[in-house]
């Protein structure tokens, strides 16, 4: 499988402000996707990055909220701005798999917390 | 539109017991994939297991097996002779092969007691 890593690990921030959270793929991959995980919940899928085009948002996500950018097929960056206390969460990306069954792996996740 | 429901918030199992965490799941498309992910306290997502829905077996990735019922839309997860790591959340996910986007339960959170 792929190995992903995420920088920041950990934030705390202030209200108002934003953070840009960084995916790096050691392999070139199609889609990359950007999940959230508020404090005790499951994982809720933010967008999905492809190379070369707009990502495309679930409901309840918009960009001017959490733009993301994919310069190419092994990074992606996903920004969560004029952040909030309810922005407090774990941010995960993830690749698909290679078998082409659907699985994901996911990258270490970002803990951010803000005050 | 796919969903899952994981309905054990929390299950304990003695060290070197078995253990079965549920998951039920509901999708109109005929051709999905179901998914167990971990996830310990550190906060990342591992993968365990995948069965597809055309698949005639159940899965198994060492201690872990999948139960696989398609009539009752269940992909039970089976972890034998549990170990001390192996407490942590436990996800159950699926995808359609139509899409990409993975569904998650709710999870349930396994204690292991020594």
């Amino acid at each position: 499988s792929a190995v992903i890593s995420q920088k920041p690990s950990r934030d705390i921030c202030q209200r108002g402000t934003s953070l840009t959270i960084q995916c790096q793929v050691d392999s070139q991959v199609t889609m990359m996707f950007w999940y959230r995980q508020q404090p005790g919940q499951s994982l809720t899928l933010i967008a999905t990055a492809n190379q070369g085009s707009e990502a495309t948002y679930e409901s309840g996500f918009v960009i001017d909220k959490f733009p993301i950018s994919r310069p190419n097929l092994t990074f992606s960056t996903l920004t969560v701005s004029n952040m909030s206390p309810e922005d407090s969460s774990i941010y995960l990306c993830s690749v698909q798999g290679p078998s082409g069954g659907g699985e994901q792996f996911f990258g270490p996740g970002t803990r951010l917390t803000v005050l | 539109a796919q969903k899952i429901t994981q309905t054990q918030p929390g299950m304990f199992v003695q060290e070197k017991e078995a253990v079965t965490l549920d998951c039920t799941y509901d999708t109109s498309d005929p051709s999905y994939g179901l998914f167990w992910y971990k996830q310990p306290s550190s906060g990342e997502m591992i993968f365990l297991i995948y069965q597809g829905s055309y698949d005639q077996q159940n899965a198994t990735e060492g201690r872990y097996s999948l139960n696989f019922q398609k009539a009752r839309k269940s992909a039970n997860l089976v972890i034998s002779a549990s170990q001390l790591g192996d407490s942590a959340m436990y996800f159950c996910a699926i995808v359609e092969t139509s899409g990409s986007r993975l569904t998650f339960g709710e999870g349930t959170q396994l204690t292991v007691n020594p």
